[in-house]
């Protein structure tokens, strides 16, 4: 199975600041990772696709990219409404792997 | 407009059984790969298998960790989709989700709580 490491568990930040949350993926998975936001009581909502794609309807604010295996979500500029908690998914080969998460709280 | 509406949980002993049931509607049902999902409180989602289109034969891939327990199925004809699950245990209490990752729609979730 494709492990996927993500980093960090927690995150507290500022308004305004700048953030990352990085995943790495144990093998080869080409584009084929996708980040999502979930806060409580919802579903997850797709917020990048292939890597480096912005999901219908997400701010501009966020961006994906991709070094090597390392794949990173980033925030430019945080606001109130980025709190939450936020997940990669690998989906290149079965069994699709989620990372274990990282909690996007208010310092 | 895609929905997506779970529908099964609740409560369920040890060893027993539950099916749930995902009512899809708002697109073409067969055109899409059907995807469940489960997520224990607190916990990162854990992808449980999905069920191909009709252009793939309707054929299904599983996590290896619910492989043999768990049977993804779907009926074209009412636009439904169905976890079976079988010998449950209590780490298999969680929220269950079906999902059409294309266009990323998600169900609202179902609980099932797996206790005696």
């Amino acid at each position: 199975d494709i492990q996927m490491t993500q980093a960090p568990s927690s995150l507290p930040a500022s308004l305004g600041d700048r953030v990352t949350i990085t995943c790495r993926a144990s093998q080869d998975i080409g584009n084929y990772l996708r980040w999502f936001q979930q806060k409580p009581g919802k579903s997850p909502r797709l917020m990048i696709y292939g890597a480096t794609n912005l999901a219908a309807g997400v701010p501009s604010r966020f961006s994906g990219s991709r070094s090597g295996s390392d794949y990173s979500l980033t925030i430019s500029s945080l606001e109130s409404e980025d709190m939450a908690d936020y997940y990669c998914l690998q989906s290149k080969e079965s069994p699709l792997t989620f990372g274990s998460g990282t909690k996007l709280e208010i310092k | 407009e895609v929905k997506l509406l779970e529908s099964g949980g609740g409560l369920v002993q040890p060893g027993g059984s539950m099916r749930l049931s995902c009512a899809a509607s708002g697109f073409t049902f067969t055109d899409f790969y059907m995807n469940w999902i489960r997520q224990p409180a607190g916990k990162a989602p854990e992808w449980l298998g999905f069920i191909r289109n009709k252009a793939n034969g309707y054929t299904t891939e599983y996590n290896p960790s619910v492989k043999g327990r768990f049977t993804i199925s779907r009926d074209n004809t009412q636009n439904m989709l169905y976890l079976q699950m079988n010998t449950l245990r209590a780490e298999d209490t969680a929220t269950y989700y079906c999902a059409r990752f294309e266009g990323n729609y998600w169900g609202q979730g179902v609980m099932v709580t797996v206790s005696s």
